[in-house]
């Protein structure tokens, strides 16, 4: 089956920095999600990009799906990014979501 | 509009006991699933429905049953509960298995402990 590692495992950052999370994927996908898991432990949908760019505020999104790689941008970090960062795809043929290992981010005022 | 709703948000069951984990969605989403987090891990999906009636194994079925009588509700029975049956569960729903512009939502989760 397909498999997603995610890098860096973790992540300290000073409030203010900018940061580069990656979604790595080993065989093509047709489906694209990017989540922030808070410190409460609930899922927030950041993005859904199975290709191109996307943007919302501080936080933007890229998936090169030809080259199987995803990255969502943080800039400007805030202390309320804390938390772990998931990507999550599926492959043609298949309804079944696989998460990546995640990017336990923490920042530090 | 509730969203995904997960009841109960906590459980501590005895090993060999049942039970049913209740998810609900009022958004008329065809498609839902129940996934598992082992803590420092990502989520594993357990099993999916793409419609009522209809629903398939996810990565880590063992130990679970579940079924789709109605669009709103997918409950997720645990048979006979293990040790390792504790983690932390989430339910979640799209509007259609697959099509663009298609993201899932999840539940808030439901911590449980089996001893």
């Amino acid at each position: 089956g397909i498999q997603v590692e995610q890098s860096p495992p973790d992540l300290i950052l000073q409030e203010g920095a900018n940061s580069t999370l990656r979604c790595n994927f080993s065989d093509s996908v047709n489906n694209l999600q990017w989540f922030h898991q808070n410190p409460w432990g609930q899922l927030i949908n950041l993005f859904y990009i199975p290709s191109g760019t996307k943007q919302n505020g501080r936080l933007s999104a890229t998936t090169v799906a030809t080259e199987r790689y995803s990255l969502l941008y943080i800039s400007s970090s805030q202390t309320t990014d804390s938390g772990v960062y998931f990507c999550a795809v599926t492959t043609s043929g298949t309804y079944k979501y696989i998460f990546g290992t995640g990017t336990r981010l923490k920042v530090l005022a | 509009n509730a969203g995904v709703t997960q009841t109960p948000k906590f459980q501590v069951l005895k090993t060999g006991q049942s039970m049913t984990l209740q998810c609900a969605q009022d958004m008329n989403h065809e498609y839902m699933s129940w996934y598992r987090q082992d803590p420092g891990m990502g989520l594993r999906l357990i099993h999916y429905s793409v419609g009522a009636g209809i629903t398939d194994q996810g990565e880590v079925p063992n130990g679970y049953n579940v079924s789709r009588s109605t669009t709103e509700d997918f409950p997720l029975r645990l048979l006979s509960a293990a040790p390792s049956q504790t983690s932390v569960y989430f339910c979640a729903s799209k509007v259609t298995p697959s099509g663009a512009y298609n993201e899932q939502f999840f539940g808030p989760g439901t911590r449980l402990t089996v001893l």
